[in-house]
């Protein structure tokens, strides 16, 4: 089993519409999280972070965690073309370091 | 944004030679790292330092080394290139807000190429 998973896609989302990418991690002590969104041939750039269970919002993104289920989501609102990106779950362990283990990301397309 | 570059961002060498990339962060973090992203295996950790002269392995190091001299230079050797080593290298730095440990900045990245 991965240590964080997510769907690889692609996620074809109509423009306007919400966007819904998950991802599940298997370290029970992990404390925090992260999403990355990434366009081809850029760098990752942080989007979101979440802490704590619940929903965290930001502009058009919320962040949603479960701990009990080990569970990490993002939904984009109001869907735009130029979301149109990887899209990279990163989870930090519950080790003393602050090391990020990465999914291997999600491609979401949003259709005009 | 916390300024950091790599460096060269694309280079070719061959096989079997000796190849550094570079990493220069300008705001004095403690953390760094250097991660490999390939299609299909996402970002794997290679190396991480958390202070000057203090470095460890992550889950991909066979065939690299890195060095951290200064706060602010962390380098990644690759001994001997390999063409599995072909690859895209992101260098990363990290900090905290509010005590707690924030997500990291990545560099631009570095398009290696082994032939």
């Amino acid at each position: 089993q991965k240590e964080v998973e997510q769907n690889s896609g692609p996620l074809s989302v109509p423009e306007g519409a919400i966007a819904s990418l998950n991802c599940t991690y298997s370290d029970r002590g992990s404390q925090s999280f992260f999403w990355y969104r990434q366009y081809s041939g850029k760098s990752p750039e942080l989007i979101m972070s979440i802490y704590s269970n619940g929903d965290k919002e930001d502009g058009r993104f919320t962040a949603q965690l479960n701990k009990a289920s080990q569970y990490v989501s993002l939904l984009i609102r109001d869907s735009q073309p130029s979301d149109s990106a990887t899209y990279l779950c990163a989870v930090r362990g519950s080790g003393a370091t602050n090391k990020l283990i990465f999914g291997t990301g999600t491609l979401l397309a949003v259709q005009p | 944004d916390a300024g950091i570059t790599q460096s060269p961002r694309h280079k070719v060498t061959e096989t079997g030679t000796p190849v550094t990339l570079r990493c220069h962060q300008t705001e004095n973090h403690r953390y760094m790292y250097w991660y490999r992203q390939d299609p299909g295996h996402g970002l794997r950790l290679i190396h991480y330092s958390y202070g000057v002269k203090d470095t460890d392995k992550g889950e991909v190091s066979d065939g690299y080394s890195v060095s951290r001299s200064k706060t602010e230079d962390f380098l990644l050797t690759l001994e001997s290139a390999t063409s599995s080593q072909t690859s895209v290298y992101f260098c990363a730095i990290s900090e905290s807000k509010q005590g707690l440990p924030y997500g990291y900045t990545f560099g631009s990245g570095t398009r290696l190429t082994v032939v």
